[in-house]
Protein backbone atom coordinates (compact mmCIF):
# COMPACT_ATOMS: atom_id res chain seq x y z
CA UNK A 1 0.00 0.00 0.00
CA UNK A 2 1.15 3.64 -0.46
CA UNK A 3 3.31 5.03 2.62
CA UNK A 4 2.52 8.23 4.58
CA UNK A 5 5.54 9.43 6.65
CA UNK A 6 5.03 11.81 9.20
CA UNK A 7 7.46 14.02 11.22
CA UNK A 8 8.18 14.47 14.12
CA UNK A 9 6.54 12.03 15.52
CA UNK A 10 6.58 13.96 19.23
CA UNK A 11 7.56 17.46 19.74
CA UNK A 12 7.48 19.30 23.46
CA UNK A 13 6.92 23.47 23.43
CA UNK A 14 7.03 26.05 25.61
CA UNK A 15 3.48 27.45 25.91
CA UNK A 16 3.32 30.65 23.00
CA UNK A 17 5.68 28.68 20.61
CA UNK A 18 4.84 27.43 17.19
CA UNK A 19 4.94 23.71 16.25
CA UNK A 20 5.08 23.02 12.43
CA UNK A 21 4.44 19.25 11.59
CA UNK A 22 5.05 17.55 8.00
CA UNK A 23 3.25 14.84 6.44
CA UNK A 24 4.82 13.61 3.33
CA UNK A 25 3.50 10.80 0.65
CA UNK A 26 6.31 8.58 0.19
CA UNK A 27 5.77 6.69 -3.20
CA UNK A 28 2.62 8.87 -4.82
CA UNK A 29 1.34 12.10 -5.27
CA UNK A 30 -1.06 12.95 -2.91
CA UNK A 31 -3.39 15.88 -3.91
CA UNK A 32 -5.26 16.07 -0.96
CA UNK A 33 -5.01 15.45 2.14
CA UNK A 34 -6.33 15.24 5.43
CA UNK A 35 -5.30 16.62 9.40
CA UNK A 36 -6.90 14.89 12.24
CA UNK A 37 -6.88 15.29 16.08
CA UNK A 38 -7.31 12.32 18.37
CA UNK A 39 -7.24 12.88 22.26
CA UNK A 40 -6.33 9.74 24.32
CA UNK A 41 -8.68 6.77 24.06
CA UNK A 42 -11.15 9.44 21.66
CA UNK A 43 -12.06 9.01 17.87
CA UNK A 44 -10.22 11.00 15.23
CA UNK A 45 -11.83 14.26 14.57
CA UNK A 46 -10.91 15.67 11.15
CA UNK A 47 -9.35 19.31 11.68
CA UNK A 48 -8.88 20.26 7.59
CA UNK A 49 -8.31 19.00 4.25
CA UNK A 50 -5.75 19.81 2.75
CA UNK A 51 -5.78 20.88 -1.37
CA UNK A 52 -2.29 21.45 -2.96
CA UNK A 53 -1.91 24.31 -4.38
CA UNK A 54 -5.19 25.68 -2.85
CA UNK A 55 -6.16 27.09 0.79
CA UNK A 56 -7.35 24.19 3.47
CA UNK A 57 -10.82 23.10 4.12
CA UNK A 58 -11.30 23.85 7.44
CA UNK A 59 -14.41 21.53 9.42
CA UNK A 60 -16.53 23.88 12.03
CA UNK A 61 -15.17 24.87 15.20
CA UNK A 62 -11.27 24.76 13.78
CA UNK A 63 -9.69 27.96 14.31
CA UNK A 64 -7.66 28.55 10.84
CA UNK A 65 -5.57 31.31 12.31
CA UNK A 66 -4.50 28.60 14.81
CA UNK A 67 -3.84 25.59 12.93
CA UNK A 68 -2.06 26.91 9.21
CA UNK A 69 -1.99 24.20 6.58
CA UNK A 70 -0.07 24.70 3.58
CA UNK A 71 0.16 22.11 0.48
CA UNK A 72 2.77 23.04 -1.31
CA UNK A 73 3.81 20.21 -3.29
CA UNK A 74 2.08 16.63 -4.19
CA UNK A 75 4.00 14.94 -1.63
CA UNK A 76 4.23 18.06 1.44
CA UNK A 77 1.46 19.22 3.56
CA UNK A 78 2.39 21.27 7.07
CA UNK A 79 0.37 21.60 9.81
CA UNK A 80 1.49 24.63 11.85
CA UNK A 81 0.20 25.21 15.65
CA UNK A 82 0.55 28.74 16.39
CA UNK A 83 0.91 30.11 19.68
CA UNK A 84 0.63 27.04 21.31
CA UNK A 85 -1.26 26.39 24.53
CA UNK A 86 -1.27 23.57 26.49
CA UNK A 87 -4.78 22.58 25.09
CA UNK A 88 -3.52 21.96 21.86
CA UNK A 89 -1.96 19.09 23.38
CA UNK A 90 -2.42 16.40 21.79
CA UNK A 91 -2.25 13.34 18.90
CA UNK A 92 -1.94 15.20 15.40
CA UNK A 93 -2.27 12.44 12.53
CA UNK A 94 -2.38 13.32 9.15
CA UNK A 95 -3.62 11.42 6.04
CA UNK A 96 -3.72 11.07 1.98
CA UNK A 97 -5.56 10.00 -0.66
CA UNK A 98 -4.04 7.42 -3.30
CA UNK A 99 -5.33 9.27 -6.65
CA UNK A 100 -4.70 6.44 -8.41
CA UNK A 101 -7.11 4.42 -5.94
CA UNK A 102 -11.29 4.95 -6.39
CA UNK A 103 -12.85 7.82 -4.68
CA UNK A 104 -13.82 7.51 -2.38
CA UNK A 105 -11.64 4.88 -0.88
CA UNK A 106 -8.65 4.03 1.44
CA UNK A 107 -6.77 7.05 3.44
CA UNK A 108 -3.25 5.74 3.96
CA UNK A 109 -2.18 7.63 7.21
CA UNK A 110 1.04 8.97 8.75
CA UNK A 111 2.66 7.95 12.38
CA UNK A 112 1.08 10.91 13.83
CA UNK A 113 2.84 13.38 15.89
CA UNK A 114 2.25 13.88 20.20
CA UNK A 115 1.98 17.36 20.91
CA UNK A 116 2.97 18.88 23.98
CA UNK A 117 2.73 22.20 25.31
CA UNK A 118 4.24 23.28 28.66
CA UNK B 1 -23.37 17.28 8.05
CA UNK B 2 -22.53 13.74 8.77
CA UNK B 3 -22.44 11.85 12.31
CA UNK B 4 -21.21 8.70 12.69
CA UNK B 5 -22.29 6.99 15.81
CA UNK B 6 -20.69 3.55 17.35
CA UNK B 7 -21.04 1.44 19.86
CA UNK B 8 -19.84 -0.28 22.23
CA UNK B 9 -17.24 1.80 23.33
CA UNK B 10 -15.31 -1.44 24.90
CA UNK B 11 -15.72 -5.08 24.18
CA UNK B 12 -14.00 -7.94 25.87
CA UNK B 13 -14.51 -11.45 24.52
CA UNK B 14 -13.45 -14.45 24.93
CA UNK B 15 -11.04 -16.01 22.75
CA UNK B 16 -12.19 -18.10 19.51
CA UNK B 17 -15.98 -15.98 19.97
CA UNK B 18 -17.54 -13.88 17.90
CA UNK B 19 -17.41 -10.24 18.16
CA UNK B 20 -20.09 -7.29 16.81
CA UNK B 21 -19.02 -3.69 16.50
CA UNK B 22 -22.19 -1.39 15.28
CA UNK B 23 -22.69 1.98 13.74
CA UNK B 24 -25.27 4.34 12.52
CA UNK B 25 -24.63 7.07 10.40
CA UNK B 26 -26.77 10.10 9.60
CA UNK B 27 -26.02 11.51 5.85
CA UNK B 28 -28.59 9.16 3.44
CA UNK B 29 -26.19 10.00 0.85
CA UNK B 30 -22.91 7.99 2.23
CA UNK B 31 -21.83 5.71 -0.04
CA UNK B 32 -18.51 4.39 1.43
CA UNK B 33 -18.25 2.42 4.91
CA UNK B 34 -14.66 1.70 6.00
CA UNK B 35 -13.34 -0.04 9.23
CA UNK B 36 -10.27 1.01 10.81
CA UNK B 37 -7.94 -1.07 13.31
CA UNK B 38 -5.98 1.03 15.30
CA UNK B 39 -3.19 -1.17 17.67
CA UNK B 40 -1.60 0.44 20.65
CA UNK B 41 1.13 3.17 19.31
CA UNK B 42 0.05 2.56 15.83
CA UNK B 43 -1.37 4.19 12.32
CA UNK B 44 -4.77 3.30 11.67
CA UNK B 45 -5.29 0.94 9.73
CA UNK B 46 -7.61 -0.40 6.84
CA UNK B 47 -9.08 -3.77 7.94
CA UNK B 48 -12.76 -3.78 4.91
CA UNK B 49 -14.80 -1.39 3.42
CA UNK B 50 -18.05 -1.64 1.53
CA UNK B 51 -19.44 0.58 -0.62
CA UNK B 52 -23.83 1.22 -0.87
CA UNK B 53 -23.99 -1.06 -4.24
CA UNK B 54 -23.92 -4.03 -1.92
CA UNK B 55 -24.86 -5.53 1.62
CA UNK B 56 -22.47 -7.70 2.77
CA UNK B 57 -18.71 -8.02 2.21
CA UNK B 58 -16.45 -10.81 3.96
CA UNK B 59 -12.57 -11.46 3.73
CA UNK B 60 -11.49 -14.51 6.06
CA UNK B 61 -12.46 -13.79 9.51
CA UNK B 62 -13.95 -10.34 9.05
CA UNK B 63 -17.18 -9.48 7.48
CA UNK B 64 -19.32 -6.20 6.97
CA UNK B 65 -23.31 -5.73 6.80
CA UNK B 66 -24.92 -2.70 5.39
CA UNK B 67 -28.32 -1.83 5.92
CA UNK B 68 -29.01 1.29 4.01
CA UNK B 69 -32.66 1.78 5.13
CA UNK B 70 -31.71 1.90 8.67
CA UNK B 71 -28.59 3.57 8.03
CA UNK B 72 -26.39 0.56 9.76
CA UNK B 73 -23.27 -1.19 9.60
CA UNK B 74 -21.51 -3.64 11.56
CA UNK B 75 -18.57 -5.37 11.48
CA UNK B 76 -18.42 -8.88 12.70
CA UNK B 77 -14.87 -10.69 13.63
CA UNK B 78 -15.64 -14.23 14.09
CA UNK B 79 -13.07 -16.92 16.04
CA UNK B 80 -11.32 -13.96 17.02
CA UNK B 81 -7.56 -14.10 18.19
CA UNK B 82 -5.07 -12.17 20.75
CA UNK B 83 -4.36 -10.20 17.70
CA UNK B 84 -7.43 -8.74 17.40
CA UNK B 85 -7.55 -7.03 20.39
CA UNK B 86 -6.92 -3.37 19.63
CA UNK B 87 -9.05 0.38 18.56
CA UNK B 88 -11.51 -0.34 15.87
CA UNK B 89 -13.30 2.28 14.39
CA UNK B 90 -16.17 2.97 11.42
CA UNK B 91 -16.18 5.75 9.45
CA UNK B 92 -18.59 7.11 6.47
CA UNK B 93 -17.98 10.01 3.75
CA UNK B 94 -20.40 12.82 3.56
CA UNK B 95 -22.32 13.80 0.97
CA UNK B 96 -20.34 16.99 1.23
CA UNK B 97 -16.89 15.15 -0.22
CA UNK B 98 -16.30 12.42 -1.71
CA UNK B 99 -13.06 11.77 -0.30
CA UNK B 100 -13.65 12.86 3.16
CA UNK B 101 -14.18 10.80 5.49
CA UNK B 102 -16.26 11.07 9.36
CA UNK B 103 -14.73 8.55 11.96
CA UNK B 104 -17.23 7.18 14.24
CA UNK B 105 -16.01 7.01 18.29
CA UNK B 106 -13.83 3.70 18.54
CA UNK B 107 -14.17 0.92 19.93
CA UNK B 108 -11.48 -1.07 22.39
CA UNK B 109 -11.82 -4.84 21.67
CA UNK B 110 -9.75 -6.98 23.45
CA UNK B 111 -9.57 -10.64 23.87
CA UNK B 112 -9.45 -12.62 26.44
CA UNK B 113 -7.23 -15.87 26.45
Amino acid sequence: GAVVSQHPSWVICKSGTSVKIECRSLDFQATTMFWYRQFPKQSLMLMATSNEGSKATYEQGVEKDKFLINHASLTLSTLTVTSAHPEDSSFYICSARDPSLPIPGELFFGEGSRLTVL
Amino acid sequence: GENVEQHPSTLSVQEGDSAVIKCTYSDSASNYFPWYKQELGKRPQLIIDIRSNVGEKKDQRIAVTLNKTAKHFSLHITETQPEDSAVYFCAANPYSSASKIIFGSGTRLSIRP
